[in-house]
């Protein structure tokens, strides 16, 4: 099993501002990357899972990117909101097993 | 309608104790999967079924004994707690076997505390 990292742990942010963070995972033998929202205390929920080099997703106000040659994936809030603040899990699917990074854990203040 | 549901939501017990973690999608999957939040929070595989088969094994100690009665159901039974085994377990589901990218769906997740 081989990791992925995500920077930064943490992130603290004014509401409107934009914000972004990294997913590394490892670029050999690579199925998808997902990227999940987790609040606290409920369950972890999909966002997107990305598949092609190169892939853009796009979900609202959030979206992200993917890179699978240098083995890294951004996911990009524009304007960020309150209710945004979550933590931000990213994993690499490693012949079907997900293996999942630390997390982003965002904080957004009003 | 709860897509991934597990039962209890909170487990509190001795250490020796057998207990079992029940989970039931909903969704007409053919995978579920366990993962064990450690202490560091990180989510890690622990097993996984397809349509009631055994495919994913991640050596987790044998008093770990995953049960799938069909396939919308995967239990956890935990023989001679420890210490060590407090942490959070989810439930996920999936379509297909996950190899090929699908969104796997997760469960609201079971806080066990050992004493």
């Amino acid at each position: 099993i081989l990791n992925v990292e995500q920077s930064p742990q943490s992130l603290h942010v004014q509401e409107g501002d934009s914000t972004n963070f990294t997913c590394s995972f490892p670029s050999s033998n690579f199925y998808a990357l997902h990227w999940y929202r987790w609040e606290t205390a409920k369950s972890p929920e999909a966002l997107f899972v990305m598949t092609l080099n190169g892939d853009e997703k796009k979900k609202g106000r959030i979206s992200a990117t993917l890179n699978t040659k240098e083995g890294y994936s951004y996911l990009y809030i524009k304007g960020s909101q309150p209710e945004d603040s979550a933590t931000y899990l990213c994993a690499s699917n490693q012949g079907g097993k997900l293996i999942f990074g630390q997390g982003t854990e965002l904080s957004v203040k009003p | 309608d709860t897509a991934v549901s597990q039962t209890p939501k909170y487990l509190v017990t001795q250490m020796g104790n057998d207990k079992s973690i029940k989970c039931e999608q909903n969704l007409g999957h053919d995978t579920m999967y366990w993962y064990k939040q450690d202490s560091k929070k990180f989510l890690k595989i622990m097993f996984s079924y397809n349509n009631k088969e055994l495919i994913i094994n991640e050596t987790v100690p044998n008093r770990f004994s995953p049960k799938s009665p069909d396939k919308a159901h995967l239990n956890l039974h935990i023989n001679s707690l420890e210490l060590g085994d407090s942490a959070v377990y989810f439930c996920a589901s999936s379509h297909g076997e996950g190899a090929l990218g699908e969104t796997q769906y997760f469960g609201p997740g079971t806080r066990l505390l050992v004493l």
